[in-house]
C-alpha cells in the first residue's frame, strides 16, 4: 500500500541551526502539507502546496520557514534558524485532488529537539 | 476561529468494554467531519468521516454522527480490542479551504486484556 515517508525519524539541533525535514509523499498525490505538534498539544496546521506553489499557510508559518519541491517526489520543510520552540514533531501529508474529502495522508512524523 | 475539542485522556479501558470519546466542535458554517487514529510508530489515518448533518461515519467497528443540533461527532466502539490502541484526533474541515484539517488535541485509548 503506498504511503508517505519522511526523514528523519528524529532530529536533534542546536538553537540557531538550520534543518531540512524531508517527505516523500505518494506518488500520484497532487496536495501536500506540513502539519506539526507540539508535545501535549493539537495537531497543528502549518502549510499547504500545490501545483508548485503555496496554497494555504497558517500564521505559525513565518519567514523562518519555507517548502519546497526540489524534484517531483520529495517535498521538504526548511527551518532557517530554528527556537527552542520549534520542537515539535512534525508531520507530512498528501492528497488527491478529490473534491473535500478531507482524505490526507499522513506520515509517521519527524521529531526535532531543539537544544 | 474554528476550533475542535476533544475528550481529556488517556483512557484506559478492558478487552471488550464500550468505548465513547467526545469530540465537539466550534465553527461558522457546515464542516466536514473526521476520526483520525494513530496507532504506535505509525502516520496518522483516516479512520472515518461525515460531510452533513445527520450523516453517521463508521468503520472497523467504530461510529460517529454528526450532530449540528450540538455540533459533536462522538466516537463510539461497542467492544474494543487490544489492537484498538492508538491516539484519536478529532478534526474538521471547509470545502474551498486546501483542506486544511483543524485537529483536536488528541485521545490516548489504551486497551488491556
Amino acid at each position: 500500500e503506498p504511503e508517505v515517508t519522511q526523514t528523519p525519524s528524529h532530529q536533534v539541533t542546536q538553537m540557531g541551526q538550520e534543518v531540512i525535514l524531508r517527505c516523500v509523499p505518494i506518488s500520484n498525490h497532487l496536495y501536500f502539507y506540513w502539519y506539526r505538534q507540539i508535545l501535549g498539544q493539537k495537531v497543528e496546521f502549518l502549510v499547504s502546496f500545490y501545483n508548485n506553489e503555496i496554497s494555504e499557510k497558517s500564521e505559525i508559518f513565518d519567514d523562518q520557514f519555507s517548502v519546497e519541491r526540489p524534484d517531483g517526489s520529495n517535498f521538504t520543510l526548511k527551518i532557517r534558524s530554528t527556537k527552542l520552540e520549534d520542537s515539535a514533531m512534525y508531520f507530512c501529508a498528501s492528497s488527491a485532488l478529490a473534491p473535500n474529502t478531507g482524505e490526507l495522508f499522513f506520515g509517521e512524523g519527524s521529531r526535532l529537539t531543539v537544544l | 476561529g474554528n476550533s475542535v475539542t476533544q475528550m481529556e485522556g488517556p483512557v484506559t479501558l478492558s478487552e471488550e468494554a464500550f468505548l465513547t470519546i467526545n469530540c465537539t466542535y466550534t465553527a461558522t458554517g457546515y464542516p466536514s467531519l473526521f476520526w483520525y487514529v494513530q496507532y504506535p510508530g505509525e502516520g496518522l489515518q483516516l479512520l472515518l468521516k461525515a460531510t452533513k448533518a445527520d450523516d453517521k461515519g463508521s468503520n472497523k467497528g467504530f461510529e460517529a454522527t454528526y450532530r449540528k443540533e450540538t455540533t459533536s461527532f462522538h466516537l463510539e466502539k461497542g467492544s474494543v480490542q487490544v489492537s484498538d490502541s492508538a491516539v484519536y484526533f478529532c478534526a474538521l474541515t471547509f470545502s474551498g479551504s486546501a483542506r486544511q484539517l483543524t485537529f483536536g488535541s488528541g485521545t490516548q485509548l489504551t486497551v488491556l486484556p
